[in-house]
């Protein structure tokens, strides 16, 4: 596609359920990042994908939070038994290979939980 | 893990007039990279411009240009000729040459450009 695309664009869901937020990268970038971006504060590294290397996975804040990326494309960040305080934007981003290369963002998934 | 600093939570520019919004960031590297995004309403983030550590020259994007401090481990933004359009959050962000690839941001500066 022409940018990368984040599905749903908003979702509201009740405390103690499973979401899963999906984002599909612009075709041929291999780097592929999530990002969480709560009300006022700066953007907080959750996990990165670069080709089929293993993910860094060092920025997710608890296991109840787990990404994939399936066929070197579309990932899916899934946050188990979401709590109040998983309520953010959650943007994705993705780039061709390379330190200096610049990130496409999507436009976020904000998710509210009640 | 390197921390980036926006100390001007707000900054308000008339149209066409200059403005700075300032960066400072904490790392024991000396290789790195530095970024300036935009984020507007839409949410979609935008790279504005970018600065490699190891070259001394400011970089610079039309109306964007930066002044890049490497001692003082200062990365500011300035804005010539404001526009209505540029009204935003900017986000300071910065990438180790060493260690992994994740993008460290601020907290952020909210734009408001005035007519």
């Amino acid at each position: 596609g022409a940018g990368v695309s984040q599905s749903p664009s908003n979702k509201v869901t009740e405390k103690g359920k499973d979401v899963e937020l999906r984002c599909d990268p612009i075709s041929g970038h291999t780097a592929l990042y999530w990002y969480r971006q709560s009300l006022g504060q700066g953007l907080e590294f959750l996990i990165y994908f670069q080709g089929n290397s293993a993910p860094d996975k060092s920025g997710l804040p608890s296991d109840r939070f787990s990404a994939e990326r399936t066929g070197g494309s579309v990932s899916t960040l899934t946050i188990q038994r979401t709590q109040q305080e998983d309520s953010a934007v959650y943007l994705c981003a993705s780039s061709k290979t390379g330190i200096y290369e610049k990130l496409f963002f999507g436009s976020g998934t904000q998710l509210s939980v009640l | 893990a390197q921390t980036v600093t926006q100390s001007q939570p707000e900054m308000s520019v008339q149209e066409a007039e200059t403005v700075t919004l300032s960066c400072t960031y904490d790392t024991s590297e000396s290789d790195y990279y530095l970024f300036w995004y935009k984020q507007p309403p839409s949410r979609q983030m935008i790279l504005v411009i970018r600065q490699e550590a190891y070259k001394q020259q400011n970089a610079t994007e039309n109306r964007f240009s930066v002044n890049f401090q490497k001692a003082a481990k200062s990365f500011s933004l300035k804005i010539s000729d404001s526009q209505l359009g540029d009204a935003a959050m900017y986000f300071c962000a910065y990438r180790s040459g060493n260690s992994g690839y994740a993008l460290n941001f601020g907290k952020g500066t909210s734009l408001l450009v005035t007519p």
